[in-house]
């Protein structure tokens, strides 16, 4: 079983849909990470969740939606989204939000049509 | 404004020869540099990284030097084969922590049997 395990692997959902993405480490690790993935553009973090507590929200609209039940696992809840929202979505962990040694699942290819 | 700028998208090399991907930043509080490494339809891994208090970092074949006056790091591959052809992203942090990590756009590495 690899450390950090994502799924879907892909999504297509239109604008008025409520989806999920759903992200599970096996590492133990106490960080949990959304990141965003556009084309073209650096990898952007979204939100940050340390012992299950969210230390860290970047901004992102209220269309998405992060929960965190544990440690390990982390879900990413999507509605009313945008064409523009269309990327690559990453789970990462890490130890704690100290470590900058982040271990990705393989990421949900979304597109929003 | 980008802070962490990987200006070349793309890099081929000849199999048994050195890849130097570049990096270069514009925070000067940047004190921790990473490389990670993203085969297609996987998550980035963790491939090699760098404190500011050195100048080089080794592990095998990969390399990381860092420029602190002119801002700049970059990454060595000797000798280059095949399977590192992938997107090599360049990320720095200031003052620790993943909740700070800044990532590059990428550089994608081609390396010719």
């Amino acid at each position: 079983e690899t450390g950090v395990t994502q799924t879907p692997r892909h999504l297509v959902m239109g604008m008025t849909n409520k989806k999920s993405l759903k992200c599970e480490q096996h590492l133990g690790h106490n960080a949990m990470y959304w990141y965003k993935q556009s084309a073209k553009k650096p990898l952007e973090l979204m939100f940050v969740y340390n012992f299950k507590e969210q230390t860290e929200n970047n901004s992102v609209p209220s269309r998405f939606s992060p929960e965190c039940p544990n440690s390990s696992h982390l879900f990413l809840h999507l509605h009313t989204l945008q064409p523009e929202d269309s990327a690559l979505y990453l789970c990462a962990s890490s130890r704690g939000v100290l470590s900058e040694k982040l271990f990705f699942g393989s990421g949900t290819q979304l597109s929003v049509l | 404004d980008q802070q962490v700028k990987q200006n070349s998208p793309s890099l081929s090399v000849q199999e048994g020869r050195i890849s130097i991907l570049n990096c270069d930043y514009t925070n000067s509080m940047f004190d921790y540099f990473l490389w990670y490494k993203k085969y297609p339809a996987e998550g980035p891994t963790f491939l090699i990284s760098i404190s500011s208090i050195k100048d080089k970092n080794e592990d095998g074949r990969f390399t990381v030097f860092l420029n602190k006056s002119a801002k700049h790091l970059s990454l060595h591959i000797v000798p280059s084969q095949p399977g590192d052809s992938a997107v090599y992203f360049c990320a720095a942090s200031a003052q620790g922590g993943s909740e700070k990590l800044v990532f590059g756009k990428g550089t994608k590495l081609t390396v010719n049997p």
